[in-house]
């Protein structure tokens, strides 16, 4: 059973035009990222949340926005979308602790028309 | 942070043993070592970690050298479908982020 859940897993929008993705888990973890992995590049990460506290990343546009709104749903906001951001967007869940691992969404790809 | 440093690429024979190193002169004493790989099409799928001691799993095993600057991850037997990008990944104690280095792209021959 999957545990962590992203909808859509393809996502098409226009420049410019506010795209949100979703994720959701089963796990009752209290942290949830978000990493954004360009075509042949590693994922990076773009914020996290503990709990509701908002870690951002330093280097993340501001054109990208998250919420929260309970423990099992996070969502990713961006604003106004440029081709610069099609990309897959995934999302990951883990326990507290710097020893528990991190598990991932299928990811939805991004692209911009 | 601590950063890691991995070979871009790797290959190996099918049914042979792969040792996968990644360096991580920087760590500090309370730093847990991930491993983590990425199949086409999929999200990073979580292999092992350790903290000071050789750990094994059904996956893999993960043998830390006694100073803690590198580690190696070993998969046994290398079938078709280990041929995956593999990441190294160092956590901070009470710091939940996880930031991913470059990885090695291993690639499994027949």
């Amino acid at each position: 059973d999957a545990m962590v859940i992203q909808n859509p897993r393809y996502q098409v929008t226009q420049f410019g035009k506010p795209v949100t993705l979703s994720c959701s888990q089963t796990l009752n973890h209290n942290v949830m990222y978000w990493y954004q992995q360009k075509s042949s590049q590693a994922p990076k990460l773009l914020f996290h949340y503990y709990d509701k506290d908002f870690n951002n990343e330093a280097d993340t546009p501001d054109n990208f926005q998250s919420r929260r709104p309970n423990t099992s749903f996070c969502f990713l906001d961006i604003r106004s979308p440029g081709l610069g951001d099609a990309a897959m967007y995934l999302c990951a869940t883990t326990g507290d602790g710097s020893n528990q691992p991190q598990h991932f969404g299928d990811g939805t790809r991004l692209s911009i028309l | 942070d601590a950063k890691t440093t991995q070979p871009n690429s790797m290959e190996s024979n099918e049914e042979e043993p792969v040792h996968l190193p990644c360096n991580h002169s920087t760590i500090s004493g309370t730093d847990y070592i991930h491993w983590y790989r990425q199949l086409p099409s999929q999200g990073p799928e979580y292999v092992i970690h350790g903290l000071t001691s050789n750990v094994n799993n059904r996956m893999a095993s993960l043998a830390i050298a006694e100073d803690r600057k590198s580690s190696t991850l070993i998969l046994h037997r290398a079938t078709l479908r280990d041929a995956a990008v593999y990441y190294c990944i160092l956590s901070f104690q009470n710091n939940n982020d996880m930031r991913f280095g470059a990885g090695t792209r291993l690639t499994v021959k027949p």
